[in-house]
């Protein structure tokens, strides 16, 4: 199988204090691996893509210096969301790609993390 | 801009009948589709996908159906077990292996005993 976890699952903060999340591929090497975040009742939108050993590549409207990503190794991945905010309250999904593109198919998503800023 | 739609929030159907959970796309670059499969606090798991040179990808009981004059694709399943409660995502991509998926709001699908 192919597992890919999150921590934490879950996370209240106060505004103004910086929040980290984990995404870590369990069982396989993860040379890419993306940040999503989901509003309620909304798709999934992808903030990042980010390549081990490498600065993520960020969507248009996603603020590098606000959502820093870390991608130090290959089972690992971090998002930091810096000074957050109650508009940043959502839900933050990691997934993690075997094969660094040849396969769509192939992207395994973590169960996600639910960050309320209060 | 939302490329990719699922209109219809939510889904309810009998026990061995057929779901048919919809989706919409308007940006013609897209070339290649999948559905996920998403169960409260787990992630989304892949079910099946199809490219666009395809108007049908069948496993199993799960079939995609792709009709790119429409810009609409479909997922059938049949026949409907409880175990397919879950919420529903189509996702697109400008090309097969490109990664960057654009998803749809997803649908909640429940099947009735």
């Amino acid at each position: 199988g192919a597992v890919v976890s999150q921590h934490p699952s879950r996370v209240i903060c106060k505004s103004g204090t910086s929040v980290k999340i984990e995404c870590r591929s369990l069982d396989f090497q993860a040379t890419t691996m993306f940040w999503y975040r989901q509003f309620p009742k909304q798709s999934l939108m992808l903030m990042a893509t980010s390549n081990e050993g490498s600065k993520a590549t960020y969507e248009q409207g996603v603020e590098k210096d606000k959502f820093l990503i870390n991608h130090a190794s290959l089972t690992l991945s971090t998002l930091t969301v810096t000074s957050a905010h109650p508009e940043d309250s959502s839900f933050y999904i990691c997934s993690a790609s075997k094969t660094g593109g040849i396969n769509t198919d192939t992207q395994y998503f973590g169960p996600g993390t639910r960050l309320t800023v209060l | 801009d939302q490329q990719v739609k699922q209109n219809s929030p939510s889904l309810s159907v009998q026990e061995g009948r057929i779901s048919i959970l919809n989706c919409d796309y308007t940006n013609s670059m897209f070339d290649y589709f999948l559905w996920y499969k998403k169960y409260p606090a787990e992630g989304p798991t892949f079910l099946i996908s199809i490219s666009s040179i395809k108007d049908k990808n069948e496993d199993g009981r799960f079939t995609v159906f792709l009709n790119k004059s429409a810009k609409h694709l479909s997922l059938h399943i049949v026949p409907s077990q409880p175990g397919d409660s879950a919420v529903y995502f189509c996702a697109a991509s400008p090309i097969q292996g490109a990664q960057k998926l654009v998803f749809g709001q997803g649908t909640r699908l429940t099947i009735n005993p």
